[in-house]
């Protein structure tokens, strides 16, 4: 299977700490992307990462990839009570994206204790 | 002004039954798809519409037929429900192969 695998499963935090995801996969790709998804709400992309960058921001947010090691994580820094949430890392399924759809994660299901 | 929408949000049936859920973008996306969200939150595409045409179709059993009247469009009929058709579908679209906007989803329950 090509899907991306999310570690941990769950990760349960205090307020203002910092909070790393991991993700692995197995196939090459052209471009890793996150989503969180709320409890019982639609999915919502954070951030892509395209197999030539190394390290990407998006405020509180920081991705990396690594190719060589076919991983990325997703580090939130200055944690809220509204980041609770699952966190997702999805690849597309063929390398060379278009209308191929994604591979998801089975994702980390992040708590952030007030 | 939402991007996609979904409808309906909930829907209670029992076995046997034929619906349909609705999707639609106001996002000018070429590309449309149809992902399934298993009890333990695992996701996975059943179908992929580019410009109305289908481009994927998963494993998924022929009781499920996807239908794209236009490009911003994509409705799923879904045949002779089945328990373990019970899950969360989402709708999402995307403009090539980049990310991707997802609809609330919709809460299917099969009694």
């Amino acid at each position: 299977s090509q899907q991306g695998e999310e570690d941990p499963q769950a990760l349960s935090i205090q307020e203002g700490e910092n909070a790393t995801m991991n993700c692995s996969y197995k196939t090459s790709i052209n471009n890793l992307q996150w989503y969180r998804q709320n409890s019982g709400r639609g999915l919502v992309h954070l951030i892509l990462i395209r197999s030539n960058e190394r390290e990407k921001h998006s405020g509180r947010l920081r991705v990396t990839l690594d190719t060589s090691k076919k991983s990325s994580s997703l580090l939130i820094t200055a944690s809220r009570a509204a980041d609770t949430a699952s966190y997702f890392c999805a690849i597309p399924r063929i390398a060379g994206g278009g209308a191929d759809g994604l591979t998801f994660g089975k994702g980390t299901h992040l708590i952030i204790q007030p | 002004d939402t991007a996609v929408s979904q409808t309906p949000k909930y829907l209670v049936t029992q076995m046997g039954n034929d619906k349909s859920i609705k999707c639609e973008q106001n996002l000018g996306h070429d590309t449309m798809y149809w992902y399934k969200q298993d009890s333990k939150k695992f996701l996975k595409i059943m179908f992929s519409y580019n410009n109305k045409e289908l481009i994927i179709n998963e494993t998924v059993p022929n009781r499920f037929s996807p239908k794209s009247p236009d490009k911003a469009h994509l409705n799923l009929h879904i045949n002779s429900l089945e328990l373990g058709d019970s899950a969360v579908y989402f709708c999402a679209s995307s403009q090539s192969s980049s990310e991707q906007y997802f609809g609330p989803g919709t809460r299917l329950t099969v009694t």
